[in-house]
């Protein structure tokens, strides 16, 4: 599983709110992402990190905000929480294939969020 | 920008058929094309990549075909059991480790 941990791994909250969502990797790993997954949407890339301090927006980045102050933690912020920001969120890795040498990506649990 | 298109339909078969998925793409030319498999409530695991020159790959009762003149790539597998049933997703590097995935194809194997 890559050492990927995701907290909390539910969460109800109020519209407004801020929301921080945190994953967590112990194997050192440069890139890490956010995703959010919804029926008829699929994996959508919200933000990534190529290194401590570096991030870069993805397809879906409006309302999210991340931070990445150590190699082994990408926090996602959701700065006022909307309803349409109701989905499962996934946090990634990317590792080198072993037989290939190229980037396949390993996934947390993911992080259910309901937004009332 | 970038469009992933995956069966969208669930796909029932009979177990021991073989199952077969596709996924086409639009707007860009890729340099290899992968394949996860989600179970529910769980991420996506990988499963095999193909790359551009490559027209098949195959990994125990996987195989994957590309067609970059067609921008289609179809994934089997053989022999089905009850166990593969789950949701596959298709997934392309875009501009280097940034990742675009399909909607994914449900599977059901009947027993």
């Amino acid at each position: 599983d890559a050492g990927i941990t995701q907290s909390p791994r539910h969460k109800v909250t109020e519209t407004g709110t801020p929301v921080t969502l945190r994953c967590h990797q112990t194997e050192n790993h440069r890139y890490m992402y956010w995703y959010r997954q919804d029926p008829g949407h699929g994996l959508r890339l919200i933000h990534y990190s190529y290194g401590v301090k570096d991030t870069d927006k993805g397809e879906v980045s409006d309302g999210y905000s991340v931070s990445r102050s150590k190699t082994e933690d990408f926090l996602l912020t959701l700065e006022s929480a909307t309803s349409s920001q109701t989905s499962v969120y996934f946090c990634a890795i990317s590792e080198s294939s072993f037989d290939t040498g190229i980037d396949t990506q390993y996934f947390g649990p993911g992080t259910r969020l309901t937004v009332l | 920008s970038q469009k992933i298109e995956q069966n969208s339909e669930a796909l029932n078969i009979q177990e021991g058929k073989t199952a077969t998925l596709t996924c086409n793409y639009t707007n860009y030319s890729p340099a290899y094309l992968q394949w996860y498999r989600q179970d529910p409530g769980r991420g996506p695991v990988f499963l095999l990549l193909i790359r551009e020159n490559e027209k098949e790959k195959r990994k125990e009762r996987l195989k994957v075909t590309f067609d970059t003149t067609l921008k289609q790539s179809l994934f089997h597998i053989t022999a089905s059991q009850p166990a593969d049933s789950a949701t596959y997703l298709c997934a392309l590097d875009i501009t280097g480790n940034q990742f675009y995935f399909g909607t994914g194809t449900s599977l059901t194997v009947i027993p």
